[in-house]
């Protein structure tokens, strides 16, 4: 079964970074996107920025130019979306989810907390 | 960006009400439109895609309808398993964008 397993809970500092990965099984990993949602404490969801795994390219939302970064190893099926100059507003779940060329977001993984405090 | 909006923001109901939820985009959007469902602590669930696509294994009660910028979730007899937060998201153009959430409660 298709399966988006993240890594654990991470806590940061101001001005530190995080990588998170998601870990891929079930389905053929390079024929899909990879995409990043993340959900502060109360919020709604906000897009991030998504990964093409056949090409390694990448396309991030506005808000997040020059701070985020996803790259993918195909030969362990994962994708990890690494967050630099991390401030307060950065504490949610960070979830990475699968889509096929239109985004529509048909498998989630489990989510990731990040949490940023000094 | 095209900006989704929801309406309303939370309701309450009861078991067995006919529940709607309407999503509205800024500019239209075809059909590129999708539903999800989200419970506490837990990852959304993609329940309608394309406006009227139910997923498999999504439950019958469960409808949408729409297209152009207006659009609507409908669950036909709520049941205590469907209390939850739900949010539409267009796929019509990058970035994709979600609503901000409707709030089903008791």
């Amino acid at each position: 079964q298709v399966q988006l397993v993240q890594s654990g809970a991470e806590v940061r500092k101001p001005g530190a970074s995080v990588k998170v990965s998601c870990k891929a099984s079930g389905f053929t990993f390079t024929n899909y996107y990879i995409h990043w949602v993340r959900q502060a404490p109360g919020q709604g969801l906000e897009w991030m920025g998504i990964i093409n795994i056949s090409a390694g390219t990448t396309n991030n939302a506005q808000k997040f130019q020059g701070r985020l970064t996803m790259t993918r190893d195909t030969s362990t099926s994962t994708v990890y979306m690494e967050l630099s100059s991390l401030r307060s507003e950065d504490t949610a779940v960070y979830y990475c989810t699968r889509s096929g060329y239109y985004p529509r977001f048909d498998y989630w993984g489990q989510g990731t907390l990040v949490t940023v405090s000094s | 960006d095209i900006q989704m909006t929801q309406s309303p923001s939370s309701l309450s109901a009861s078991v067995g009400d006919r529940v709607t939820i309407t999503c509205r985009a800024s500019q239209s959007i075809s059909s590129y439109l999708n539903w999800y469902q989200q419970k506490a602590g837990k990852a959304p669930k993609l329940l309608i895609s394309d406006a009227s696509s139910l997923q498999s294994g999504v439950p019958s009660r469960f409808s949408g309808s729409g297209s152009g910028t207006d659009f609507t979730l409908t669950i036909s007899s709520l049941q205590p398993e469907d209390f939850a937060t739900y949010y539409c998201q267009q796929s019509y153009s990058t970035p994709p964008t979600f609503g901000p959430g409707t709030k089903v409660d008791i």
